[in-house]
C-alpha cells in the first residue's frame, strides 16, 4: 500500500485566494512525522512544514498550515493569499518510527499554478 | 550558509559506463541521505549515512548502486553499467542529526541523470 497518496496531480488558485492540497497517509506506528515540502522549476525540494502525530495543534509557519486529521490519516496543507511565486510542486512525505525517522516517504506530488 | 551541493547538475552517459554523482552536504551535518526522483514521481529513499557509515542502504534498487562517505562530509553515489531505467533526478539531502520525527532535511538541487 501506498505510504503517502496525493491525489491532485494539478489545482489551479487565482493569486491572493486560499487553496488545499490533500494528503493522507497510511502507518502502523503511534510515533511519526508529516513534512510539506515545495520544489520549485529549479528542482531544490524545500521544507515548509511540519506535523509531529502527537502535537495536538495543527501546526502553522506563516501563510502555511497543516490540516492535521490523526483518525481520517490526513494532513492537507493550506496556502493562504496565495501568491505568483508559489506555483511549484508539492510534496508531503512522512517518517516513521519503526525505521528509526531515518528515510521519507514522498507522495506522488501536486503541481499548484497560480493565475494573476 | 552554503546549502547542499550537488554536482553535476546535468550528466549524459551512454548505456553501461560508469557514473559518479558528487554531494556536498550542509556544513556540519551528520546524517546524509540519498533519494532519486523519476519523472512525474516523488523522491524514492535509496541511502543513508550517519557519519562515515552506511546505517540505511535498504532502498538501493541493485548491486550497481554503491556510495561512499569516506571523510564522514562529502558523498558520492557511484552507479556501474548504467541501464536507460537509471535515467532520473538523484537527490541529495543531509541533516544536522539523525532520528527524531521533527529532524529536518535539506535537499540539494539534484542531479539529472539521462542515460542514452
Amino acid at each position: 500500500a501506498q505510504k503517502i497518496t496525493q491525489t491532485q496531480p494539478g489545482m489551479f488558485v487565482q493569486e491572493k485566494e486560499a487553496v488545499t492540497l490533500d494528503c493522507t497517509y497510511d502507518t502502523s506506528d503511534q510515533s511519526y512525522g508529516l513534512f510539506w515540502y515545495k520544489q520549485p522549476s529549479s528542482g531544490e525540494m524545500i521544507f515548509l512544514i511540519y506535523q509531529g502525530s502527537y502535537d495536538e495543534q495543527n501546526a502553522t509557519e506563516g501563510r502555511y498550515s497543516l490540516n492535521f486529521q490523526k483518525a481520517r490519516k490526513s494532513a492537507n496543507l493550506v496556502i493562504s493569499a496565495s501568491q505568483l511565486g508559489d506555483s511549484a510542486m508539492y510534496f508531503c512525505a512522512m517518517r516513521e518510527a519503526l525505521y528509526n525517522f531515518n528515510k521519507f516517504y514522498f507522495g506522488s506530488g501536486t503541481k499548484l499554478n497560480v493565475k494573476p | 550558509g552554503a546549502g547542499v551541493s550537488q554536482t553535476p547538475s546535468n550528466k549524459v552517459t551512454e548505456k553501461g559506463k560508469y557514473v559518479e554523482l558528487r554531494c556536498d552536504p550542509i556544513s556540519g551535518h551528520t546524517a546524509l541521505y540519498w533519494y532519486r526522483q523519476s519523472l512525474g514521481q516523488g523522491p524514492e529513499f535509496l541511502i543513508y549515512f550517519q557519519g562515515t557509515g552506511a546505517a540505511d542502504d535498504s532502498g538501493l534498487p541493485n548491486d550497481r548502486f554503491f556510495a561512499v562517505r569516506p571523510e564522514g562530509s562529502v558523498s558520492t553515489l557511484k552507479i556501474q553499467r548504467t541501464e536507460r531505467g537509471d535515467s532520473a533526478v538523484y537527490l541529495c539531502a543531509s541533516s544536522l542529526t539523525s532520528g527524531g520525527p521533527k529532524n529536518i532535511q535539506y535537499f540539494g538541487a539534484g542531479t539529472r541523470l539521462s542515460v542514452l
